[in-house]
C-alpha cells in the first residue's frame, strides 16, 4: 500500500523561504511522476508543480513559477518543494500525490499525503 | 483551461442518484479525473481517463464524456459519498481543477 507523508509546514513571514518534504513508501518511487497540490483554507484544489519519474521534466503553475522548485531524491524516496519569496496568498495545505500510471507525468493522482499546512503571515 | 462544475451544491437523499457535471473551456480529450474530498481529509481518486474507475472504487460510480463535457454519476448515494467532488483536466499544462460540487444530504 502506497504511503505519502508530508512534513515541513509551519508559519513563515512574507518574503521568507520554506522547504517541504514528502516521504514515499509502499511503491516503486522511481517509476512515478509526482505532484504538489495545494488547498487554501476553505477553498478548492490548486495544482502547484510536477516532476517526472526521473526528475528530467518539471512544470509549475504560473502562480509559483520562478519562486518554487520541485525536486526528488531517488535514493531517499523523497519529494521536495523549495518555496522562496513566500506570499500571503501561498497560505494553504500542501499535498504531495503520485500519478497512478507508471512513467507518466500526467494522469489521475491515486495516492495523496495527509497534507502539511503552510501559513504565510507577518 | 478553465474547468466549470455544476451545480455548486447538490442536495440528494440517501439511495438516490446524483449527477455531477464538469465542462472544460477547450477540449481535454479524455484526460479528465474525478476526486472526492471529505472534511479534513485528502482528496481520493474516483475516475481517470474520464470513465475508468480507480482501484477500489465501487461500480456505483461512473464517469462519461469527452472533449469538453463530462459527467460523474453516483447511482445510489451512500452516507460515505456525501463530500465535495472535483474534476481535474490533465490534458494541458497547467493542470486545472474545477471549483467543486458539494453533495449534501437532503
Amino acid at each position: 500500500q502506497a504511503q505519502l507523508v508530508e512534513s515541513g509546514g509551519g508559519v513563515v513571514q512574507p518574503g521568507r523561504s520554506l522547504s517541504l518534504s514528502c516521504a514515499a513508501s509502499g511503491f516503486t518511487f522511481s517509476r512515478h511522476g509526482m505532484h504538489w497540490v495545494r488547498q487554501a483554507p476553505g477553498k478548492g484544489l490548486e495544482w502547484v508543480a510536477v516532476i517526472s519519474y526521473d526528475g528530467s521534466n518539471k512544470y509549475y503553475a504560473d502562480s509559483v513559477k520562478g519562486r518554487f522548485t520541485i525536486s526528488r531524491d531517488k535514493s531517499g524516496n523523497t519529494l521536495d518543494l523549495q518555496m522562496n519569496s513566500l506570499r500571503v496568498e501561498d497560505t494553504a495545505v500542501y499535498y504531495c500525490a503520485k500519478v497512478a500510471v507508471e512513467w507518466e507525468l500526467r494522469g489521475g493522482l491515486d495516492y495523496w499525503g495527509q497534507g502539511t499546512l503552510v501559513t504565510v503571515s507577518s | 483551461i478553465v474547468m466549470t462544475q455544476s451545480p455548486a451544491t447538490l442536495s440528494v437523499s440517501p439511495g438516490e442518484r446524483a449527477t455531477l457535471s464538469c465542462r472544460a473551456s477547450q477540449s481535454v480529450s479524455s484526460n479528465l479525473a474525478w476526486y472526492h474530498q471529505k472534511p479534513g481529509q485528502a482528496p481520493r481518486l474516483l475516475i481517470y481517463g474520464a470513465s475508468t474507475r480507480a482501484t477500489g472504487i465501487p461500480a456505483s460510480f461512473s464517469g462519461s464524456g469527452s472533449g469538453t463535457e463530462f459527467t460523474l454519476t453516483i447511482s445510489s448515494l451512500q452516507s460515505e459519498d456525501f463530500a465535495v467532488y472535483y474534476c481535474q483536466q490533465y490534458n494541458n499544462w497547467p493542470l486545472t481543477f474545477g471549483q467543486g460540487t458539494k453533495v449534501e444530504i437532503k
